[in-house]
């Protein structure tokens, strides 16, 4: 089936760095996502974004986060600067509606040192 | 805001035998929510089991079943006779009948099937 892809799947920064994380959607996919899951707790959702605009955020969406998809290429997600509360995994999912099955990448570890 | 309930972290059980996963939610939306089953196998990404959108539908895959039920704001995973490929991760999903797509997720359960 349409496969998402993530890039890289691990990564490790020291805090107050920049890290960007790479998400390669569905390929005739409009609405994105990125969703957070700190160990042993609950996959969160973090924002979405459709038309070169987010549409939504939570509170976990810190003024320290920003999305984009320039010129239909990787759908990231910046952290600058990272916090050491930041570490987690974070998952991208893509759809063709807003309303529609997600489809979710494998992940991107962050630990924040 | 929204919440998702699943009271078992981990479940094991035989094969063959059957299976039940607990899922209750909780929702401010005047509208009732959309509910998923995502499944996330070893080695590979989150997908999507079953959805319904209907409150008193029942939804099926893969011989798994759940039922929409708006009255104990349930939607309880079931399989009657699972089987060892059916060891997974399995989460509880509640999506708000918006256009943003926003899915709160339960914690998930761990199925472990014995041979």
């Amino acid at each position: 089936g349409p496969k998402v892809l993530q890039i890289p799947s691990h990564q490790i920064i020291d805090m107050g760095q920049m890290v960007t994380l790479n998400c390669d959607p569905v390929s005739n996919h409009l609405y994105f996502y990125w969703y957070k899951q700190i160990l042993g707790q609950q996959m969160e959702f973090l924002v979405n974004f459709y038309n070169g605009k987010v549409m939504e955020k939570s509170k976990l969406f810190k003024d320290q986060f920003s999305v984009e998809r320039p010129d239909g290429s990787y759908f990231t997600l910046k952290i600058q600067p990272t916090a050491l509360e930041d570490s987690a995994v974070y998952f991208c999912a893509s759809s063709f509606a807003g309303g529609a099955e997600q489809f979710f990448g494998p992940g991107t570890r962050l630990t924040v040192l | 805001g929204d919440s998702v309930t699943q009271t078992e972290g981990q479940v094991t059980v035989s094969e063959s035998k059957s299976l039940i996963i607990n899922c209750t939610y909780s929702t401010t939306s005047i509208a009732y929510p959309n509910l998923f089953w995502y499944v996330r196998y070893p080695g590979e990404g989150l997908q999507l089991l079953l959805k319904v959108i209907t409150a008193g539908q029942k939804g099926s895959s893969r011989g798994f079943e759940a039922t929409y039920n708006k009255e104990t704001t349930s939607f309880h995973l079931q399989k009657a006779s699972v089987q060892e490929s059916d060891s997974a991760v399995y989460y509880c999903a509640l999506g708000e009948i918006t256009n943003t797509g926003k899915l709160t997720f339960g914690d998930g359960t761990v199925l472990t099937v014995k041979p």
